[in-house]
């Protein structure tokens, strides 16, 4: 069936490093791809998305390219501020419309 | 409304005890979902909607679990005689359509039973 595989955490990286987070998918088909966040004390927001393949969804500095080959959606951004503390789910949509969430990665970026 | 509501935000449940969550989606949105989410894991599907339709009930974990959304726009989640394993937060998210498309999510209820 339809899953998502996510790099486990936390993940602690000072202001301004680099983050990625790695994310592979099983799926039947061409799923569409996610990442969504969740602050503390929030609910979910979707961070970026990418629909076919080769596609970049961007978003905030943050970016993921949707590689159909590596069956993989890595989260990438250059350089991490304090405010992106939070915890990050990558989804895919599956053929019936619902999403598929990893186990999710918190993030904590120190001054 | 300008978002997903769901009600109430937190819940204590006695164990046994019968307990409803309620989703208001975003206006005019089709497509409702229904996720459970347990502490430190991602959000687990339980059920879907299109419209009034429920097209997808494969995620509810017992027949203790019951989803309705009679008319197409609010939707409700039913536990009945809830055990310690209930306990979650659970997610209520709304897109216009299907096929690729952003799905928005409520703050989500957190239920405990004890």
């Amino acid at each position: 069936g339809d899953s998502v595989t996510q790099m486990e955490g936390p993940v602690t990286l000072s202001e301004e490093a680099f983050l990625t987070i790695n994310c592979t998918y099983t799926a039947t088909g061409y799923p569409s791809l996610f990442w969504y966040v969740q602050y503390p004390g929030e609910g979910l927001q979707l961070l970026l998305k990418a629909t076919k393949a080769d596609d970049k969804g961007s978003n905030k500095g943050f970016e993921a390219t949707y590689r159909k080959e590596t069956t993989s959606f890595h989260l990438e951004k250059g350089s991490v501020q304090v405010s992106d503390s939070a915890v990050y789910f990558c989804a895919l949509m599956g053929r019936g419309n619902q999403f598929y969430f990893g186990t999710g990665t918190s993030l904590t970026v120190i001054p | 409304g300008a978002g997903v509501s769901q009600s109430p935000r937190y819940k204590v449940a006695k164990r046994g005890q019968d307990v409803a969550l309620r989703c208001d989606p975003i206006s005019g949105h089709v497509s409702l979902f229904w996720y459970q989410q347990a502490l430190g894991q991602g959000p687990e599907f339980l059920t879907y909607f299109q419209n009034e339709a429920q097209l997808d009930k494969s995620g509810l974990p017992s027949d203790r679990f019951f989803a309705e959304r009679p008319e197409g726009s609010v939707s409700t989640l039913k536990i009945q005689r809830t055990q310690q394993e209930d306990s979650a937060v659970y997610l209520c998210a709304s897109s216009l359509s299907s096929g690729g498309t952003e799905a928005f999510f409520g703050q989500g209820t957190r239920l405990t039973v004890v």
